[in-house]
Formats: structure tokens, sequence, C-alpha cells
């Protein structure tokens, strides 16, 4: 079983939608980071949170510790969203290495 | 922009070539990781560094190597190519806060 597992794998939907993009976790962990790669470019951090909620524009980040869980949300979804987002967590060994989940693909149709 | 740049960006060799690939930092951040990205898998650790000629292996080590002689620069070396290394290699920076910063990439295809 992996140590970061995240649904769906994939995701399309409508331009205005509300995503949501879910990562589950196995280990304790110091803080989780949520990733952006654009199709054939490069990966961009976009959150990193041990507690509560993030905003930056239309995307909210939330973690609940005690359920080892994590949602990244999309509010008023726009084709240039369309990317693979990752989560990650960092272990709480305090090495700073991060584990990574598979990614989910997120396509909005205009 | 965390001033990372990777080089080559692309490269194409045989298997049984030695292949060096290069990150290089202008911030001098103390942590330094190559990844490997492959289809159906997360992102993977091949080494890190936590300074000049500090270094550690990551969960898919072998076959590779590592160099940080200098804080600005990490490199990545092949001793000799197999196709299983056919993949897309990204370096990262840790700056302060944990955050990590990726380079742009490096597609290498072993034939």
């Amino acid at each position: 079983k992996n140590e970061v597992e995240q649904s769906p794998q994939n995701l399309t939907a409508q331009e205005g939608e509300f995503i949501t993009i879910n990562c589950s976790y196995s280990v304790g962990i110091s803080a989780l980071h949520w990733l952006q790669q654009h199709p054939g470019g490069g990966i961009v951090s976009l959150f990193m949170l041990s507690s509560g909620k993030k905003k930056h524009g239309r995307l909210i980040a939330t973690i609940n510790i005690q359920e080892k869980h994590s949602s990244l949300h999309i509010t008023a979804s726009h084709p240039r969203d369309s990317a693979v987002y990752i989560c990650a967590v960092e272990s709480n060994f305090g090495n700073e290495k991060l584990t990574f989940g598979t990614g989910t693909r997120l396509t909005i149709i205009p | 922009d965390a001033g990372i740049t990777q080089s080559p960006r692309h490269k194409v060799t045989e298997t049984g070539t030695p292949v060096t690939l290069r990150c290089h930092q202008t911030e001098n951040h103390r942590y330094m990781y190559w990844y490997r990205q492959d289809p159906g898998h997360g992102l993977r650790l091949i080494h890190y560094s936590y300074g000049v000629k500090d270094t550690d292996k990551g969960e898919v080590s072998d076959g590779y190597s590592v160099s940080r002689s200098k804080t600005e620069d990490f490199l990545l070396t092949l001793e000799s190519a197999t196709s299983s290394q056919t993949s897309v290699y990204f370096c990262a920076i840790t700056k302060s806060g944990n955050e990590q910063f990726f380079g742009p990439g490096t597609r290498l295809t072993v034939l």
C-alpha cells in the first residue's frame, strides 16, 4: 500500500465547477504539500500546510491531521487549471524528504 | 523563480554509456534532491544532499551516483545507462520553511 493515496486519479469537469481532489496518507507527518504540474511542464509548489486551511486565489487546501487526510479545492474552475495535482507528505523525522502521491489529472472543459 | 536550472534538458543515449545530469542553483540553499518521474509512479527520490560532500541515498538509488563539490551544483551520474532509467529527472531544492522548488526537468531516453 502506498503511503500517499490520491483520489480520483483522473477528473474531468466543466468550466466553472467546484473541484475537490483528495489525499490520504498513512504515516506521521510534519507537513503536507500540494504541487501542480502542467502538461510537459515543470512542477510548482501550491501549498505547504501542517494544520487547518490555506487559501490562495481560487485554490483552497485543507488538512485533518487526526484523519490523515487533505483536500485541494478549486472554485470557479477554468481550463487553465487543467494540470496534474500532486500531494506529497513530509515525514516527521526531520530530514525534509517528501513522499509523493501519483497525482490527479484534472481536465477542465470550456 | 527559485533559480534552478538543469542541463541538458533532453538527452538520448545508448545502453551502457555513462550519463551525467547537472542541477545548478543560484541561491546557496543547503538541501538539494534528485527525483525521477515515471508514469504510474509518484516522484521518487534517487539521492539527496544536505551540504557540500554530504549526500545520501533515496528509495531508488541503485544505478545512480551523485556528487556535490560546490553548494550550487548537484550532479547525478548514471554510470552505465539502462533502458529502465529512461525517465524524466527533476532536481529540487528546499528553501526556508521546507517548501520545495523544482527545476524544469531533464527528459532522458536510453535506447
